[in-house]
């Protein structure tokens, strides 16, 4: 696709449930970053992709948050048992492999919005 | 490790008038620099970034950047807003071993008003 795809762009859940939430990088890009938006904590980096392997998982909140990358492409951000303190606006990142190079950069999704109730 | 402080969760300037949102960093390597905007339910959308080539940054939308080592600053800057440029503003921070493990400010409102 043109752009980085986000689904759903909206999900509320009930405390105690499980979600998914989908990331479609731009074809051909090999780096994949997920990033939490929070009103309290403002943008955290969670978990790094370069092709399906995830070099850094460091900014995983708890062992509640996974992700998996498929095929070198789509991501799955899985949150289990969700609290009311995971709503957030969830975003995904792709890039070609280095932010660090002056022609490249990473592309942001429109996130999704996540709200436990 | 790295930090990043915006000074000032909200600015507000008139159309026409100069845009100076301030950035303060914290690295105990040569740092990675970025200048991030975002719209009202949007995600982020890359401004300009250092990446020590040159001190003086341009970017997009006629903002620029300047590297400075010795105030450990990387203030973002335009000659004149436009009601476009209302949105908000993220610095980040990388000390470029890890790619995309960016850490941001808290962001910086800019509201230009007529």
């Amino acid at each position: 696709g043109a752009g980085v795809s986000q689904s759903p762009s909206n999900k509320v859940t009930e405390k105690g449930k499980d979600v998914e939430l989908r990331c479609d990088p731009i074809s051909g890009h090999t780096a994949l970053y997920w990033y939490r938006q929070s009103l309290g904590q403002g943008l955290e980096f969670l978990i790094y992709f370069q092709g399906n392997s995830a070099p850094d998982k460091s900014g995983l909140p708890s062992d509640r948050f996974s992700a998996e990358r498929t095929g070198g492409s789509v991501s799955t951000l899985t949150i289990q048992r969700t609290q009311q303190e995971d709503s957030a606006v969830y975003l995904c990142a792709s890039s070609f492999g280095s932010l660090f190079v002056v022609e490249t950069e990473a592309f942001f999704g429109q996130g999704t919005r996540l709200t436990v109730v | 490790a790295q930090s990043v402080t915006q000074l000032g969760s909200h600015v507000s300037v008139s159309e026409g008038a100069l845009v100076l949102l301030r950035c303060n960093y914290s690295s105990s390597v040569p740092p990675y620099l970025f200048w991030y905007v975002q719209y009202p339910n949007q995600g982020l959308q890359l401004l300009l970034k250092y990446t020590s080539a040159a001190t003086l940054v341009k970017g997009i939308n006629g903002f620029e950047a300047e590297f400075k080592k010795s105030e450990t600053s990387f203030h973002l800057t335009k000659p004149s807003a436009h009601m476009s440029d209302a949105a908000e503003y993220f610095c980040a921070v990388s000390d470029g071993t890890s790619y995309g493990k960016l850490t941001f400010g808290q962001g910086t409102i800019l509201t230009v008003h007529p």
